[in-house]
């Protein structure tokens, strides 16, 4: 069974650092796109990043570029963000999703489940 | 930068009838278009991508259309389980998501 587990959410504090991480299994991970997409409370969905199979390209969004750091290990079958400098902005349900091929710039196809992310002093 | 906008907001259809959600881009993003469903407490389930190609398993009465700048969802006739928030999504750069559209029962 194709399954992406999120973890490493939780409470922190504005302006330290959080970092998530996302396992997969059921699938061959190197050959892949994987991305972060957030959904704060009672709103719609934000892509956050994305990097390709072999890491070789990597986008942000304008709301965490020089903040958020993704990578990946295709050895452990994981995806990570490194999310710094955090604000109450970044409040959200963290979703780990999987692109269909390679390549960054595609759809997604397969979602996990979502680690919440409280940013409040 | 583009921008996603989608219409209406809120769409009441009875259980049967059918039910058309537009998306607009703001530039071109050719068929480089994705709908997503999202029911409550789940997480996000890809319908179509392509502009008009079903997801594996998606039932036939989901189709999309458009190409460029307009886009659409439709559903042919509503079931129970088809009542939640859709959205679409372009990544021909990089990748955006519109407000979303929620689908409720009339």
């Amino acid at each position: 069974e194709v399954q992406l587990v999120e973890s490493g959410g939780g409470l922190v504090q504005p302006g330290r650092s959080l970092r998530l991480s996302c396992a997969a299994s059921g699938f061959t991970f190197d050959d892949y796109a994987m991305h972060w997409v957030r959904q704060a409370p009672g709103k719609g969905l934000e892509w956050v990043s994305g990097i390709s199979w072999n890491s070789g390209s990597i986008g942000y969004a304008d709301s965490v570029k020089g903040r958020f750091t993704i990578s990946r290990d295709n050895a452990k079958n994981s995806l990570y963000l490194q999310m710094n400098s955090l604000r109450a902005e970044d409040t959200a349900l963290y979703y780990c999703a999987k692109g269909p091929t390679g390549r960054v710039m595609r759809a997604f196809d397969i979602w996990g489940q979502g680690t919440m992310v409280t940013v409040s002093s | 930068e583009i921008v996603m906008t989608q219409s209406p907001a809120t769409l009441s259809v009875s259980p049967g009838e059918r039910a058309t959600l537009s998306c607009r881009a703001s530039q071109s993003v050719s068929s480089n278009l994705a709908w997503y469903q999202q029911k409550p407490g789940q997480a996000p389930r890809l319908l179509i991508y392509g502009a008009s190609t079903r997801a594996t398993g998606i039932p036939a009465r989901f189709s999309g259309s458009g190409s460029g700048t307009e886009f659409t969802l439709t559903i042919s006739s509503l079931q129970s389980e088809d009542f939640a928030v859709y959205y679409c999504q372009q990544y021909n750069n990089w990748l955006l998501f519109g407000q979303g559209t929620r689908l409720e029962i009339k």
